[in-house]
């Protein structure tokens, strides 16, 4: 069975920081992806970024990088110089046609 | 450009009554999900098409029905409402293979009160 988890229910950092949310995860398919997303207040859910089970290197995109270590089974999303628009909620997805969230991370960005 | 359409986005239903969540794409993706999201719990998976003509279960399907209509659309049945399942409700889409990453999008959301 698939599971996944995010240990951070909230966080506090200072604008221009870099933060690091944690994800780990189960699964015993060897094919699968791993996503983040962002839901701000409004409640849109908006696509990160995206890493690969058999992607050899860290996913980037822009500010935000994926620290994809596979025997840990952890992917945890890099936000480098955070901002105050990147107040929200983040959550971790993952698995192949099936896909899963964890509970979610909320993020908040302080002046 | 539409994306993915879920009607209504706004419903109050009492206890017993019966509904569907209407959900359609147009990007002529082949797998279509429906979700739950409700305070400290994350979404959670209700059920999923990986194609036209099949569905599965997710991790939260009991009081629910699904229809995978044709590619496009993918709808969500409450026979007899509870209040427990009050909650907002996602449909997305996703398309996986070639370029293609399985990357979700998101409806609006549709936001359900049962009294």
């Amino acid at each position: 069975a698939q599971k996944i988890t995010q240990t951070q229910p909230g966080m506090f950092v200072q604008e221009k920081e870099a933060v690091t949310l944690d994800c780990t995860y189960d699964t015993s398919d060897p094919s699968y992806g791993l996503f983040w997303y962002k839901q701000p207040s409004s409640g849109e859910m908006i696509f990160l970024i995206y890493q690969g089970s058999y992607d050899q290197q860290n996913a980037t995109e822009g500010r935000y990088s994926l620290n994809f270590q596979k025997a840990r089974k952890s992917a945890n999303l890099v936000i480098s110089a955070s901002q105050l628009g990147d107040s929200a909620m983040y959550f971790c997805a993952m698995g192949d046609d099936k896909i899963i969230f964890g509970k979610g991370t909320r993020l908040h960005i302080l002046p | 450009n539409a994306g993915v359409t879920q009607t209504p986005k706004f419903q109050v239903l009492k206890t017993g009554q019966s509904m569907t969540l209407q959900c359609a794409q147009d990007m002529n993706h082949n797998s279509m999900y429906w979700y739950r999201q409700d305070p400290g719990m994350g979404l959670r998976l209700i059920y999923y098409s990986a194609s036209e003509g099949t569905t599965d279960k997710g991790e939260v399907p009991n009081g629910y029905n699904v229809s995978r209509l044709n590619k496009r659309e993918f709808s969500l049945r409450l026979e007899s409402a509870a209040p427990s399942q009050t909650s907002v409700y996602f449909c997305a889409s996703s398309e996986w293979g070639g370029q293609n990453t399985g990357e979700l999008f998101f409806g609006e959301g549709s936001r359900l009160t049962v009294l």
